[in-house]
């Protein structure tokens, strides 16, 4: 049974610091990572896509992978109340897609 | 460019009816995967489609089935529905069949409740 796993929250931080999202996942053979960001009543929108070790920055955001700790995480910068919302981490090898069931993030004005 | 496009967005049903739902992919797209998400056990992968082949079937009984068509639309069937399979319905589509490198984009759901 292939896992993401994500811890759901809430993460509460105040506007303007730095939020971190963590997610491990079990599948060694995953190739793919992704973070999406679903606000409540809506569809997932993809953020951020990682497929090497390091770091990966896209404006406010860094996507970071670590693949021989099976661990991959999401920075924001400079957190704004329109990023509250829940995060999902998900993971691709040679199976479909698989998803964590989420963070949920609150950015406090 | 247009995204993913699903019908109906809202739905009512009552147990042991069926339903099917449909889904535009992007245009240029010919890969289709479905999900359900739950509040309790998240997004799940249903199934996944390209050039009107499954590729990819989740752990979901038999009530649950898909097909692709020759112009890439999909639309997946549930039949006998229970009141679990209350649930938001995401499509999501990529180029080619999602894998290393490849990104998919989720159209906004079809919200199906189960009565």
């Amino acid at each position: 049974q292939k896992e993401v796993e994500q811890n759901s929250g809430p993460l509460s931080v105040p506007e303007g610091a730095i939020a971190s999202l963590n997610c491990t996942y079990s599948d060694r053979v995953s190739q793919s990572f992704f973070w999406y960001r679903q606000y409540s009543g809506k569809s997932p929108e993809l953020i951020m896509s990682i497929y090497s070790n390091g770091d990966k920055e896209d404006g406010r955001f860094t996507a970071q992978l670590n693949k021989a700790s099976q661990y991959v995480s999401l920075l924001i910068r400079d957190s704004q109340p329109s990023d509250s919302a829940t995060y999902l981490c998900a993971v691709r090898g040679n199976t479909p897609l698989v998803f964590g069931k989420g963070t949920r993030l609150s950015v406090i004005a | 460019k247009a995204g993913v496009t699903q019908t109906p967005r809202y739905l009512i049903k009552t147990r042991g009816q069926q339903v099917t739902l449909s889904c535009s992919p992007i245009s240029g797209h010919r890969s289709v995967s479905w999900y359900q998400q739950t509040p309790g056990q998240g997004l799940q992968f249903l199934f996944e489609y390209f050039s009107e082949t499954q590729r990819n079937k989740g752990n979901f009984p038999g009530r649950f089935s898909g097909r692709q068509f020759s112009n890439s639309r999909s639309e997946m069937n549930v039949s006998t529905l229970e009141l679990g399979d209350s649930a938001l319905y995401l499509c999501a589509s990529s180029l080619v069949p999602a894998g290393a490198g490849e990104t998919q984009y989720f159209g906004p759901g079809t919200r199906l409740l189960v009565l």
